[in-house]
């Protein structure tokens, strides 16, 4: 079964750290990736998205994601973070005969 | 450009009473989904729509839930009759070209 793994659950940074958060998914063909953001009392909102072409792409508010077919992987970065980074990190992802499947989520706490 | 509706925000219902939620998409996605959302888990695709026929409905639990898109537009999604585990936050969204909107999300406590 397809699956979309998401291996930390909880991190804990300083302000002006860095992050990486991981994203592993079961399945090989032509997928589409998606790493979403809630931050707290709002809804899920696009941080951004690999269809094709450079698998380095660039989000909103300074984040960036690798896609390495290789590893199926799909990591988020960010070299600095922010107080107003706090959130939840959700990594999905759609395309060909697959339904749309997300990760578990990862709860970032920035420290001021 | 209005975001996807949702309504109600909120819910509580008691076990085996039934309970309905609405969306209404972004205009001209003709993709629509509804997901649920337990707390500490991402969502899980339940039904999705292009525009009035179901594209997938594999996750649905189609004893008790059940979703419609009659017009091709809005949609509802009812739960009868809701049990303790239905407790969870559901999610509408509406794509175009692939990327999804999601709405605010229904938060449905079944005491």
């Amino acid at each position: 079964a397809q699956s979309v793994s998401q291996h930390n659950h909880h991190v804990i940074l300083s302000e002006a750290a860095s992050l990486e958060l991981g994203c592993n998914y079961s399945y090989g063909g032509t997928v589409n990736l998606f790493w979403y953001v809630q931050y707290p009392g709002q809804h899920l909102q696009l941080l951004l998205k690999y269809f094709s072409g450079d698998p380095l792409v660039k989000g909103i508010k300074g984040f960036e994601a690798e896609f390495i077919k290789s590893k199926f992987s799909f990591n988020l970065r960010k070299p600095s973070v922010q107080w107003s980074d706090t959130a939840e990190y959700f990594c999905a992802v759609s395309g060909g005969s697959y339904i749309p499947t997300f990760g578990r989520g990862t709860s970032l706490i920035v420290h001021p | 450009e209005a975001g996807v509706a949702q309504s109600p925000r909120y819910k509580i219902i008691e076990k085996r009473q039934s309970v309905a939620f609405w969306c209404n998409p972004i205009s001209g996605h003709a993709t629509l989904y509804w997901y649920q959302q337990i707390l500490g888990q991402g969502p899980k695709l339940l039904i999705q729509f292009q525009n009035n026929g179901v594209v997938d409905d594999s996750q649905l639990p189609k004893d008790r839930f059940s979703a419609e898109r009659l017009k091709g537009v809005d949609s509802t999604l009812k739960i009868q009759p809701a049990k303790l585990e239905d407790s969870a936050v559901y999610l509408c969204a509406s794509s175009l070209e692939g990327t999804q909107y999601f709405g605010p999300g229904t938060r449905l406590l079944v005491l």
